[in-house]
């Protein structure tokens, strides 16, 4: 099955920084690419998306990149704010029926004032 | 429009009683999932279910069951708790198009003693 390795567990920059969260993963045929973060008591919840046929995509102060020859896809923040603190975790998704994502096991991202 | 609702919100259980934990969504999605979240190890697929009636293992469906009787509910038991299943439990939905978004509930933090 699907393998997604996320880094770095911990990050920790200071406000108004830019902050790169590294995912990659195994299964060639993946081709869709979520970013979920998660405030602290809640559940996950997207912040942005990309799939196979794009390279790059941009929300406002976010950005993520894929590079399907290396297998792997970041995600970047720019001009970090105090509320960007949050866990943030990719996931790949799989051709086929289900398309349930397999997820990263998550970075702490801690943005200082 | 609820979305994702979960419960409990908390509960603690002592070793070898069992539980449902709650899981509706009222998006009309036929993709419903469970995860369970632990410390460094992200979100780990127990369950999920591809429309009423279906459901198949994930990745750690070990003292587990579900069912799926309606489109709108999807409970997860626990047959007899250990504490290997402390834990924060999320459940999911996704419409049925393959880059829909996935939605997340507020989680269920359980603890076994």
């Amino acid at each position: 099955g699907e393998n997604v390795e996320q880094h770095p567990s911990t990050l920790s920059v200071q406000e108004g920084d830019s902050a790169v969260i590294k995912c990659t993963y195994s299964d060639s045929a993946s081709n869709y690419f979520p970013w979920y973060k998660q405030e602290l008591g809640k559940g996950p919840q997207l912040i942005i998306d990309i799939r196979s046929n794009v390279g790059e995509k941009k929300d406002q102060r976010i950005a993520v990149t894929l590079n399907k020859t290396a297998k792997h896809f970041s995600l970047h923040i720019t001009e970090t704010q105090p509320e960007d603190s949050a866990v943030y975790f990719c996931a790949a998704s799989i051709k086929g029926g289900s398309y349930i994502p397999t997820f990263g096991r998550g970075t702490s991202l801690i943005v200082h004032p | 429009n609820a979305g994702v609702t979960q419960t409990p919100k908390f509960q603690v259980l002592k070793t070898g009683q069992s539980m449902t934990l709650q899981c509706a969504q009222d998006m009309n999605h036929e993709y419903m999932s469970w995860y369970r979240q632990d410390p460094g190890m992200g979100l780990r697929l127990i369950h999920y279910s591809v429309g009423a009636g279906i459901t198949d293992q994930g990745e750690v469906p070990n003292g587990y069951n579900v069912s799926r009787s309606t489109t709108e509910d999807f409970p997860l038991r626990l047959l007899s708790a250990a504490p290997s299943q402390t834990s924060v439990y999320f459940c999911a939905s996704r419409g049925q198009g393959r880059t829909d978004t996935q939605y997340f509930g507020p989680g269920t933090r359980l603890t076994v003693l």
